[in-house]
């Protein structure tokens, strides 16, 4: 079936710092990639997305781009601050998203001041 | 505010006794999720719901019963609960049209003991 692999945490930042999560997915067909943040104590939400091959999704200084020939989707952020500290989830659906969200394990994130 | 409303937050059950989650949406959204989160695993699909009157196993379905009771509420019911069950369980809705993200709520943290 589906999956996601993502790298393991935790991962500590100094403020400004530079960000890397990796994420490969394995899938049938053409999938849909999503980033989702958890902040402590809440649910996830959306980060970004993208729907087909070389689409960059990005938001809150968050960037991801769809690699189909890496099958990779790895978020970045050119300077991370205290408030992105959270659980970071890269997801995968199928095309249309029709299939329920399949999520990798996350990546915990710490940024210290 | 609209969005996704779990009940209860937080819940501690002795083993082998029963309890539903409740949840329920105020978007007209279609599909609805059920995820459990265990530190390592990330989220894991229970049950889900494409549609009103529809209801299918997910990954980790063992343990569970799920009713869409309309097109607003889902619940996740925990018949003779085990400690194997102890998690973190997010409720999620989805509208049909299009690759859309998906709307958490805000979590019940189980304890079975």
């Amino acid at each position: 079936g589906d999956s996601v692999t993502q790298m393991e945490g935790p991962v500590t930042l100094s403020e400004e710092a530079f960000l890397t999560i990796n994420c490969t997915y394995t899938a049938t067909g053409y999938p849909s990639l999503f980033w989702y943040v958890q902040y402590p104590g809440e649910g996830l939400q959306l980060l970004l997305k993208a729907t087909k091959a070389d689409d960059k999704g990005s938001n809150k200084g968050f960037e991801a781009t769809y690699r189909k020939e890496t099958t990779s989707f790895h978020l970045e952020k050119g300077s991370v601050q205290v408030s992105d500290s959270a659980v970071y989830f890269c997801a995968l659906s199928d095309r249309a998203g029709n299939t329920p969200l399949v999520f990798g394990k996350g990546t915990r994130l710490s940024v210290i001041a | 505010n609209a969005g996704v409303t779990q009940t209860p937050k937080f819940q501690v059950l002795k083993t082998g006794q029963s309890m539903t989650l409740q949840c329920a949406q105020d978007m007209n959204h279609n599909s609805m999720y059920w995820y459990r989160q265990d530190p390592g695993m990330g989220l894991r699909l229970i049950y889900y719901s494409a549609s009103e009157g529809t209801t299918d196993k997910g990954e980790v379905p063992n343990g569970y019963n799920v009713s869409r009771l309309n097109k607003r509420e889902f619940s996740l019911r925990l018949e003779s609960a085990a400690p194997s069950q102890t998690s973190v369980y997010f409720c999620a809705s989805r509208t049909v049209t299009g690759v859309k993200g998906y709307t958490f709520g805000s979590g019940t943290r189980l304890t079975v003991v």
